[in-house]
């Protein structure tokens, strides 16, 4: 049971280049996160999905595409890298919801440069 | 809106001390969910634990214990008898009944001396 991954583990992208980061859970959990953690920030919400075809905007969406086609996976697409996108990425899901424990992938080190 | 404050950015603690972290929410729900959350060194995610609104029973878990207070919008979070492998970054996170969000603070970074 693998649980939460993301892919890559770490990615260096200049400035303007678009990406794909993976994330697949074989949990079937209905609902996934994408966060991002800065130095000082926390983990900031940027898009989010209750279950296949329907995705919602967190806190920081913008630069960011998200889509859940199926169960098992919720891509974060960067269309056009920026440097202020320089981050960790976290995936995360949850079984039932928000108000049940949080799964989390291994994070994705992200370099726009 | 949803809201978590994590006053507390570094904290260094001797070994053996106890230690509590802060964690201040705010909601305009009356059912909620608070969660404390681990981020070791290794840089992964790891479950705490997990309290809803209605149950402000405080919970101890080894040398871990958590302290519910809805009376001040608070969920502090101790350690007793620190040890360096609890050197680690610790969130503190809140979703409410009414959204599918999980909002988290900034983390308080915990450094514990050997």
């Amino acid at each position: 049971n693998a649980g939460v991954t993301q892919t890559p583990k770490f990615q260096v992208l200049k400035t303007g280049q678009s990406m794909t980061l993976q994330c697949a859970q074989d949990m079937n959990h209905e609902y996934m996160y994408w966060y991002r953690q800065d130095p000082g920030m926390g983990l900031r919400l940027i898009h989010y999905s209750v279950g296949a075809g329907i995705t919602d905007q967190g806190e920081v969406p913008n630069g960011y595409n998200v889509s859940r086609s199926t169960t098992e996976d919720f891509p974060l697409r960067l269309l056009s890298a920026a440097p202020s996108q320089t981050s960790v990425y976290f995936c995360a899901s949850t079984s039932r919801g928000a108000n049940t424990e949080a799964f989390f992938g291994q994070g994705t080190r992200l370099t726009v440069v | 809106a949803q809201k978590v404050t994590q006053a507390q950015t570094e904290i260094s603690v001797v070994e053996k001390e106890d230690v509590t972290l802060d964690c201040v929410y705010e909601t305009r729900d009356t059912t909620y969910y608070l969660f404390w959350y681990k981020q070791p060194p290794s840089g992964e995610l790891v479950f705490l634990i997990r309290r809803n609104s209605f149950d402000e029973q405080n919970e101890i878990s080894g040398r871990y214990s958590w302290n519910f207070q809805k009376s001040t919008s608070s969920f502090n979070f101790t350690i007793t008898a620190s040890q360096v492998v609890d050197s680690a970054v610790y969130f503190c996170a809140l979703s409410e009944n009414r959204d599918d969000k999980i909002i988290f603070g900034k983390g308080t970074r915990l450094h514990i001396l050997p």
